[in-house]
């Protein structure tokens, strides 16, 4: 069984600044693999990085990034240079044992 | 990128009425779909696993009699919600399995039942 917990319902940041958003996760699977999905109000949801459980190094995709800490099982999403686009909600993903499993999700607020 | 599409985007039909939704993967042959379930301000629930030419696994809890999926060919899989109620008023969400691990998903449909 997989568990995801996002603990933040609601964040704001101001534009340009840098956010982090936290997840931690449970899993009875040895090789899995971690996500981070963007739901904009068209509610498409958009890949915005993967993480490998068995890569050490942490993912990056230009402004986004991700601090995984497999030992104590978090998966935290930092999002630099904030941009009005990046208002959504986000949700973190564990994908293991042929399924998704996604958390409850953080709404991110971009103020100007 | 792969990409995947749905139709309806929004539907309202009558209670007791039959609804069918399809998913169609566009630009590549997807051999598992998922359908997932929305309620407004909360996450992806997943309903069950679409394999093409077999049958559905359903999540526990689904009912698969009202859930209907069928996956005839590997670019569509689609869900029937048999004799329809207000409390499956809901977004749907279907995706394609692309990689191993990896699902794209298509933009969703809107149920509303009268």
């Amino acid at each position: 069984a997989q568990t995801v917990t996002q603990s933040q319902p609601e964040m704001s940041v101001q534009e340009a600044e840098t956010v982090t958003l936290s997840c931690t996760y449970d899993t009875s699977e040895s090789d899995y693999y971690l996500f981070w999905y963007k739901q904009p109000p068209s509610r498409q949801m958009i890949l915005v990085i993967r993480q490998e459980a068995y890569k050490q190094q942490n993912a990056t995709e230009n402004r986004f990034s991700v601090n995984f800490q497999k030992a104590a099982k978090s998966f935290s999403l930092k999002i630099s240079d904030s941009q009005l686009g990046d208002a959504a909600m986000y949700f973190c993903a564990t994908f293991g044992n042929e399924k998704l499993t996604f958390g409850t999700g953080t709404r991110l607020t971009i103020i100007p | 990128g792969a990409v995947v599409s749905q139709h309806p985007s929004w539907v309202i039909c009558k209670s007791g009425t039959s609804v069918k939704i399809e998913c169609r993967s566009l630009d590549f042959q997807a051999t598992t779909m998922f359908w997932y379930r929305q309620f407004p301000k909360q996450s992806l629930m997943l309903m069950a696993t679409s394999n093409e030419g077999s049958k559905a696994t359903y999540e526990q809890g689904v009912e698969k009699d009202k859930f209907l999926i069928n996956h005839a060919s590997l670019t569509l899989s689609t869900l029937t919600v048999t004799s329809a109620h207000p409390e499956d008023s809901s977004f749907y969400i279907c995706s394609a399995r692309v990689l191993a691990n990896e699902q794209f998903f298509g933009p969703g449909t809107r149920l509303t039942v009268l």
